[in-house]
């Protein structure tokens, strides 16, 4: 079956780090992007950014450079979304999706979403 | 960046309705506009790629024009399983972007 299957949800505290995962199966990982999306309480979608995990080629997007790391692991088809020190404001679904172009993506396979709940 | 506004935010419509719910982006974007559908909870679903590409799976009931900075998607026929969030998303120039969402819910 082709999927990405992401880790399970998460409760932190403000000022911890944070690295989730989504693992893609039943198609070639590396020859597809795998990009990341957020979405807060209640709230729309917003792209972060995207790897492509052939040769770890990554774009983020301006309004996320900086706050989060993302990376991938070919080798067990494995794309992350990292935090260094998170905010209450990261609360939220984090979805990765998957996307052929990465320059003009179609987000055609979707993970089941990680939910990350940062509280003191 | 670019912004994609949609209209309405919110819809209410019976089964077996006609809908039709439009994107503008502040630029043009030729026709690299998405659409998907998110059911509450659930991972967000691709229905129309390229601004009028039906992917396929997705019933013939969606359909969906434009070029440039308008388009539209149209729901013919509204089934139950319709009830959700759609969301366009532009995929011409990086960061890509998505409006803001329209729910449709039953009347």
């Amino acid at each position: 079956e082709v999927q990405l299957v992401q880790s399970g949800a998460e409760v932190k505290k403000p000022g911890e780090s944070l690295k989730i995962s989504c693992k893609g199966s039943g198609y070639g990982f590396t020859n597809y992007w795998i990009g990341w999306v957020r979405q807060m309480p209640g709230k729309g979608l917003e792209w972060m950014g995207i790897v492509y995990p052939g040769h770890s080629d990554i774009s983020y997007s301006p309004s996320f450079q900086g706050q989060v790391t993302i990376s991938a692991d070919k080798s067990v088809s494995t794309a992350y979304l990292q935090w260094s020190s998170l905010k209450a404001s990261d609360t939220a679904v984090y979805y990765c999706a998957r996307a052929y172009d990465g320059k003009t993506p179609e987000f055609d396979l979707w993970g089941q979403g990680t939910l990350v709940t940062v509280s003191s | 960046d670019i912004q994609m506004t949609q209209s309405p935010s919110s819809l209410s419509a019976s089964v077996g309705d006609r809908v039709t719910i439009t994107c503008r982006a502040s630029q043009t974007i030729s026709r690299y506009l998405n659409w998907y559908q998110q059911k509450p909870g659930k991972a967000p679903k691709l229905l129309i790629y390229a601004a009028s590409s039906l992917r396929s799976g997705v019933p013939s009931r969606f359909s969906s024009s434009g070029s440039g900075t308008d388009f539209t998607l149209t729901i013919n026929s509204l089934q139950p399983e319709d009830f959700a969030t759609y969301y366009c998303q532009q995929a011409y120039s990086s960061p890509t972007t998505f409006g803001q969402g329209t729910r449709l819910e039953i009347k």
